[in-house]
């Protein structure tokens, strides 16, 4: 069955030092991929996808994110963190025929000053 | 401004009480889908939409019903509340099946005494 598993509940960052976040992934076939972020008291944002081609993606905010098929993994990384960024972050895959997103647990940022 | 729209974003009810929560989308979406969201569960899919009058089961349906009656609109109805559905509801939308990206409401926090 397909999963996502976000191995770090919660993570603290100083303001300024670089960010990578984990996500793992389970599927069969090439994944469709994505990470949302959520701030509190907000809605789900994206920040980027992967669907296929070059698989060092760019997003919004100054993230981008890796695909490695080998090890079946989507890490989220920025290189440097503001203040604004302290939020909920998801990775997700989409379902065959994406009749659904599932979601990892999500991975809480503290950012620190 | 293209946006999922979500009402009300708070509810606080009681055990038993019907209650509806609308969905709207102005983007002219295909598809439509409603998650919960629980702390340590992340996003799990309650009920999804491909078209009007096309709607089927997610991973945690029990206790909900939706309709898809207006391309635009896609109500989740609780017909009979239980403190075990109090949480955080986000209905999402997609332009099609297979477009996989999905864009979310701002969420609806109900709460079930």
């Amino acid at each position: 069955a397909q999963s996502v598993t976000q191995p770090d509940i919660h993570i603290t960052v100083s303001e300024g030092a670089s960010l990578e976040l984990r996500c793992n992934y389970s599927y069969g076939a090439t994944p469709y991929l994505f990470w949302y972020v959520q701030s509190p008291g907000q809605g789900l944002q994206l920040l980027l996808k992967y669907f296929s081609g070059d698989t060092l993606v760019q997003g919004i905010k100054g993230f981008e994110a890796e695909f490695k098929r080998s090890q079946s993994s989507f890490n989220l990384r920025k290189p440097s963190v503001h203040w604004s960024d302290a939020a909920e972050y998801f990775c997700a895959v989409a379902k065959w025929a994406g009749t659904a997103l599932i979601f990892g647990k999500g991975t809480t940022l503290s950012v620190s000053s | 401004e293209a946006q999922v729209t979500q009402n009300p974003r708070y509810l606080i009810t009681v055990t038993g009480k019907k209650l509806t929560v609308t969905c709207s989308q102005n983007m002219n979406h295909e598809y439509m889908s409603w998650y919960r969201q629980d702390p340590g569960l992340g996003l799990r899919q309650i009920y999804y939409s491909m078209n009007v009058e096309v709607t089927d089961k997610g991973d945690v349906p029990e206790g909900y019903k939706v309709s898809r009656k207006e391309k635009r609109n896609f109500p989740l109805i609780l017909e009979s509340p239980s403190p075990n559905q109090t949480s955080l509801y986000f209905c999402a939308s997609s332009p099609e099946q297979g477009t996989y990206e999905q864009y979310f409401g701002p969420g609806t926090r109900l709460t079930v005494t």
